[in-house]
């Protein structure tokens, strides 16, 4: 999973608060995939963006939630007044192009594993 | 509403046997599949894939059949090794980018 960072690698928060999730891509990505896994499930896609530009955000619950993807920085997603069911973990994921071919899949990070206490 | 089924939650396979972990999926529109691998702790690495024209596809130990009419396709591996003892977990899309992924298989490869 190198190249593709995520931080923190670990979050806490309180019911109500808010977190910020940050994704770097792979050098030489230009295209960012967020999905969340809850307990025993597998990954559900929440968003995709390109730089500046929300592609398809048709995962993302409707309040709550925003992502986005400065010219400049990591991608961020952003979970406000979070409450207990928000604990999941939260991965990103990274490509060269948009689509899916075998020699450029979407490549994950470790991950954010958020815990709301 | 879930799509890619992975119906099997866990498998032990001895060392240098085969290992094949099996995948369903619901969606007619799906035009391609992929295998990621997962250990504890870290996100998922890519394994294999296959478009929806091909019916197999081959890399090193890693064979990926796909059955279109029966909406049906498995990995296989051989010969297994220790190190393959991970979560598998299926993937699909219809839109080129959006993943829907199976809950996984646990393989546990013992010596």
């Amino acid at each position: 999973n190198a190249g593709v960072m995520q931080n923190p690698r670990h979050l806490v928060r309180r019911r109500g608060q808010e977190a910020r999730l940050r994704c770097s891509p792979m050098k030489g990505h230009s295209h960012v995939y967020w999905y969340r896994q809850l307990p025993e499930e597998g990954l559900k896609f929440m968003v995709y963006l390109q730089k500046e530009n929300i592609i398809d955000e048709s995962g993302m619950p409707k309040e709550r939630f925003s992502a986005e993807f400065p010219k400049e920085g990591p991608s961020i997603l952003r979970i406000q007044q979070v409450v207990r069911g928000d604990s999941a973990a939260y991965f990103c994921a990274s490509s060269r192009d948009r689509g899916l071919f075998s020699n450029q899949p979407q490549h994950f990070g470790d991950g954010t594993r958020l815990s709301i206490l | 509403d879930q799509q890619v089924k992975q119906n099997s939650p866990s498998l032990s396979v001895q060392e240098g046997r085969i290992s094949i972990l099996n995948c369903d999926y619901t969606n007619s529109m799906f035009d391609y599949f992929l295998w990621y691998k997962k250990y504890p702790a870290e996100g998922p690495t890519f394994l294999i894939s296959i478009s929806s024209i091909k019916d197999k596809n081959e890399d090193g130990r890693f064979t990926v059949f796909l059955n279109k009419s029966a909406k049906h396709l498995s990995l296989h591996i051989v010969p297994s090794q220790p190190g393959d003892s991970a979560v598998y977990f299926c993937a699909a899309s219809n839109s080129g980018y959006a993943l829907n992924f199976g809950k996984g298989t646990s393989l546990l490869v013992t010596p």
